[in-house]
């Protein structure tokens, strides 16, 4: 079975500082990882998706995450935090079905 | 292009009562899935439906089911609702059964029991 866990369901920044939010997999196979990111009231926006291609994958809004297999990571950071990036952060990998499964969550402050 | 769309944005229902959620996915998708956010509990699997057929579900009871038109479009329909039943249900689509082709979201129904 996949299983996803964030490190941290909370994280806050000052606007300008470095963004780095943890994410950690468990999978029998290859696994394929997602990064995305849920503001209020709506549903959840792609940030990413790591596949194998490459080990460094930018994203949108100057994300990018780096898979480390040795650790078993899949990290999201962004080097300057703007006051728009406050929102919930869900990490998840996809089955051989492509089920995705989520980690809990983690909900970035960004402080002026 | 249009993104995946949900109705109703809001439904309000009482216990035992029964609800149906629609999906209609992005032009060119075939395959839909429904997740359950209920505060507390994260984002859950429900079903997947591909080419009409359910392809896969979660672990959840048999009352919480769908379908899927041929139009590529869904619904879920939920049965003999609970309290626990209040929550986001999502549907999100994706093109194809390639595990690299990510699913793209709806901004979901929030459904709520009273």
């Amino acid at each position: 079975a996949q299983s996803v866990t964030q490190l941290g369901s909370h994280v806050s920044v000052s606007e300008g500082a470095l963004v780095l939010l943890r994410c950690n997999y468990s999978s029998s196979v290859p696994p394929y990882l997602f990064w995305y990111v849920q503001y209020p009231n709506q549903g959840l926006q792609l940030l990413l998706k790591y596949t194998s291609a490459a080990t460094l994958v930018k994203g949108i809004n100057g994300f990018e995450a780096e898979f480390k297999k040795s650790e078993t990571s899949f990290h999201l950071t962004k080097p300057s935090a703007h006051m728009s990036d406050a929102a919930e952060y869900f990490c998840a990998v996809s089955d051989h079905a492509g089920k995705l499964t989520f980690g809990q969550g983690t909900i970035l402050t960004v402080h002026p | 292009e249009a993104g995946v769309t949900q109705s109703p944005t809001h439904l309000i229902k009482t216990r035992g009562q029964q609800a149906t959620l629609r999906c209609s996915p992005i032009s060119g998708h075939t395959s839909v899935y429904w997740y359950q956010q209920a505060l507390g509990l994260g984002l859950q699997f429900l079903l997947w439906y591909d080419e009409g057929e359910e392809r896969n579900r979660g672990n959840f009871p048999p009352r919480f089911s769908g379908r899927q038109f041929p139009n590529y479009s869904s619904e879920l329909n939920v049965n003999a609702l609970e309290l626990e039943d209040s929550a986001l249900y999502l549907c999100a689509s994706r093109m194809d059964r390639g595990l690299n082709q990510p699913q793209h979201f709806g901004d979901g129904t929030r459904l709520s029991i009273l």
